[in-house]
């Protein structure tokens, strides 16, 4: 089993569409959790870290359940700019102090 | 420009050739770790430094690869007798220990 796993995609959706990405981990002693957006042959940037009670930045909103030991990213009213590869990132426990990719997930919003 | 910075950004070299990568991470930031990714995979951990200490480095990195942080402040990361299989995508983050990393642009490794 992989430490990270994410749904693979693609996600093709149309503009203003709400989506849903999951994430398990398998390391049940990590502490912290985050979500990262890639773009093409760019480097992953911090979209949000996601905390024990939820929390939610304008259209995004991140969930974790650590008895599930999952990870969700909830997008609402999407954008074309919002087209990217999501990585879903896991820290502490067994990882230590590295922080653990998923493979990502493809997202494409088309018009 | 007070972000992460990579160089170079693209590199090709011959196979067998040594090859070495320079990152500079934001000033602040205690922690540094270097990644590699190939298209289609998220980013693999290869090693990390707190300060000038490289703390942890994953058992998938050879003995061709090696890091240093000697001051605690920019980090090298070398590649000796490349193979066409490290041809990849390598990735320096930087952060003050457990909060979020910040990556710098990468640099493009193609080893032909």
């Amino acid at each position: 089993r992989k430490e990270v796993e994410q749904d693979p995609g693609p996600f093709n959706v149309p503009e203003g569409a709400t989506v849903a990405f999951n994430c398990t981990y398998s390391n049940s002693a990590s502490q912290s959790f985050f979500w990262y957006r890639q773009d093409c042959r760019k480097e992953p940037k911090l979209l949000m870290s996601v905390y024990s009670s939820g929390n939610e930045d304008g259209r995004f909103t991140a969930q974790l359940n650590r008895a599930s030991q999952y990870i969700s990213l909830l997008i609402r009213d999407s954008k074309l700019s919002d087209s990217a590869t999501y990585l879903c990132v896991v820290n502490g426990g067994e990882y230590g102090n590295k922080l653990v990719f998923g493979a990502g997930t493809i997202l494409r919003v088309k018009s | 420009d007070t972000g992460v910075s990579q160089n170079p950004r693209h590199k090709i070299t011959k196979r067998g050739q040594n090859v070495t990568f320079r990152c500079d991470p934001i000033s602040e930031h205690n922690r540094l770790y270097w990644y590699r990714q190939t298209l289609g995979q998220g980013p693999e951990f290869l090693t990390y430094f707190q300060n000038e200490a490289q703390l942890e480095k994953s058992r998938l990195l050879s003995d061709r690869f090696s890091a240093e942080r000697p001051k605690g402040s920019f980090s090298t990361l070398e590649i000796q007798r490349t193979e066409q299989g490290d041809s990849a995508m390598y990735l320096c983050a930087s952060s003050l220990s457990n909060t979020e990393a910040f990556f710098g642009q990468g640099t493009r490794l193609t080893v032909v």
